[in-house]
């Protein structure tokens, strides 16, 4: 079985503070993605990552980076938190292009807060 | 750029009630297309997709969708829901050269016992 391992099922943190939140996946997946999910919106890419050390802004990258080091692990990172990020953070892994048929494998998801 | 909507944002209804939840995209192109589930407390599971061939797909669970190329559409149906299908339903669309999926903004399931 294919898993997702979100660090952090649930954070509470401080305006300005630096966030990580990992992922790790235990499938050899070429890709890594991060979303958010919001009530009403849906779930929205942040950024996504095709191989090591490769990583590609989504839809909405602002106030975030990523770092892909090892195939298997794909941190999202908060440089200075704010309240709006407050969200429920997913991850997700795949295999690579023209594999996409096999559709994503996602993680329970980090629950963050931030006050 | 892609986008999916779902028409409805919270659908209830009672146990054996039959149900369809509407998905259209705005993509013009060849599009690749998925429904995803989430329970309660749980992660997102796939629940059926659609790649080439027959537009009616079966998924698991009892669960079906129709591809409608000149609708835009890819609907999902069920003839009789459970209480266990309460849930939170998103779907998804990718292009054939497309890395990542475009979501909609889901359709909240509450089926009543």
């Amino acid at each position: 079985d294919v898993k997702v391992t979100q660090s952090s099922r649930y954070l509470v943190k401080r305006t300005g503070e630096k966030v990580f939140l990992e992922c790790v996946q235990d499938m050899d997946h070429e890709n890594m993605f991060w979303y958010r999910q919001d009530p009403g919106l849906g779930l929205r890419l942040i950024y996504f990552s095709y191989d090591v050390k490769m990583k590609e802004k989504g839809d909405i990258p602002e106030g975030y980076s990523v770092s892909r080091e090892k195939k298997e692990r794909f941190s999202l990172i908060l440089e200075s938190a704010s309240t709006n990020q407050t969200s429920m953070y997913l991850c997700a892994s795949s295999l690579g292009h023209t594999r996409l048929y096999y559709g994503y494998t996602f993680g329970s998801g980090t629950r963050l807060t931030v006050v | 750029a892609q986008s999916v909507s779902q028409h409805n944002h919270h659908v209830i209804l009672s146990e054996a009630a039959s149900l369809e939840l509407g998905c259209n995209y705005s993509y013009g192109g060849t599009v690749n297309l998925f429904w995803y589930v989430q329970y309660p407390g749980q992660h997102l599971q796939l629940l059926l997709k659609y790649f080439s061939g027959d537009p009616l797909v079966k998924g698991i669970k009892g669960f079906e969708a129709e591809f409608i190329k000149s609708k835009f559409s890819f609907n999902l149906r069920k003839p009789s829901v459970q209480w266990s299908d309460t849930a939170e339903y998103f779907c998804a669309v990718t292009h054939n050269y497309g890395q990542n999926f475009v979501f909609g903004p889901g359709t909240r399931l509450s089926v009543l016992p």
